[in-house]
């Protein structure tokens, strides 16, 4: 049973324009969130996180929105670059429960072309 | 500044046999988990150890153990290895109150 999903295996995306990456989850205990972007051949890379009490964090060209209620997030990339292309993770944790392992989803290929 | 350090970054090994992988966290840092990326998938977490002490256990056989030294660094076994053990393993650390996790870039281990 998977507690994080990404339905979306791929995402091609002009050079420019916003990419958007959506997530889902069905723990509600899940309180902590973060993305990772990861290179062929190279560990996943922290990129943003948002905690349970705030809706929006931003950190230059990329932003994550958080709905509780739908139990749904989505990071947002503008304007997006040829460098953005990797796949992307997103993950949850309840760290504030003692819980601290990150659950993650399979993943979306974004590609960016040129 | 060194990140996480894993060794070996590759791995051949046969069904049946044992392998150990290890993990230098970053400096200062004094928790250590270990996740399984098999492909198509997103990694999956194994153990946590923090202080030298398991924190944590994924949905793992007992086949898959760790440990964690004074200095900090971890070790992962695997006994009887299986093909379905074939997996990129990565290693994460994390400081004090730190939700952030740094991973390293992993072990590729191939089961033939």
């Amino acid at each position: 049973d998977q507690q994080v999903k990404q339905n979306s295996p791929s995402l091609s995306v002009q050079e420019g324009r916003i990419s958007i990456l959506n997530c889902d989850y069905t723990n509600s205990m899940f309180d902590y969130f973060l993305w990772y972007k990861k290179y062929p051949a190279e560990g996943p890379t922290f990129l943003i996180s948002i905690s349970s009490i705030k809706d929006k964090n931003e950190d230059g060209r990329f932003t994550v929105f958080l709905n509780k209620s739908a139990k749904h997030l989505s990071l947002h990339i503008v304007p997006s670059q040829p460098g953005d292309s990797a796949v992307y993770f997103c993950a949850a944790t309840a760290p504030y429960s003692g819980n601290t392992p990150l659950v993650f989803g399979k993943g979306t290929r974004l590609s960016v072309i040129a | 500044d060194a990140g996480v350090t894993q060794s070996p970054t590759h791995l051949i090994k046969t069904r049946g046999q044992h392998v150990t992988l290890r993990c230098s966290p970053i400096s200062g840092h004094k928790s250590v988990s270990w996740y399984q990326q098999v492909l198509g998938q997103g990694p999956q977490f194994i153990f946590q150890y923090y202080e030298k002490e398991e924190r944590g256990r994924g949905n793992f056989p007992d086949r898959f153990s760790a440990r964690q030294f004074p200095n900090y660094s971890s070790e992962l076994n695997v006994n009887a290895l299986l093909l379905g053990d074939s997996a990129l393993y990565l290693c994460a650390s994390s400081g004090t109150g730190n939700l952030g996790y740094t991973f390293g870039s992993g072990t590729r281990l191939t089961v033939v």
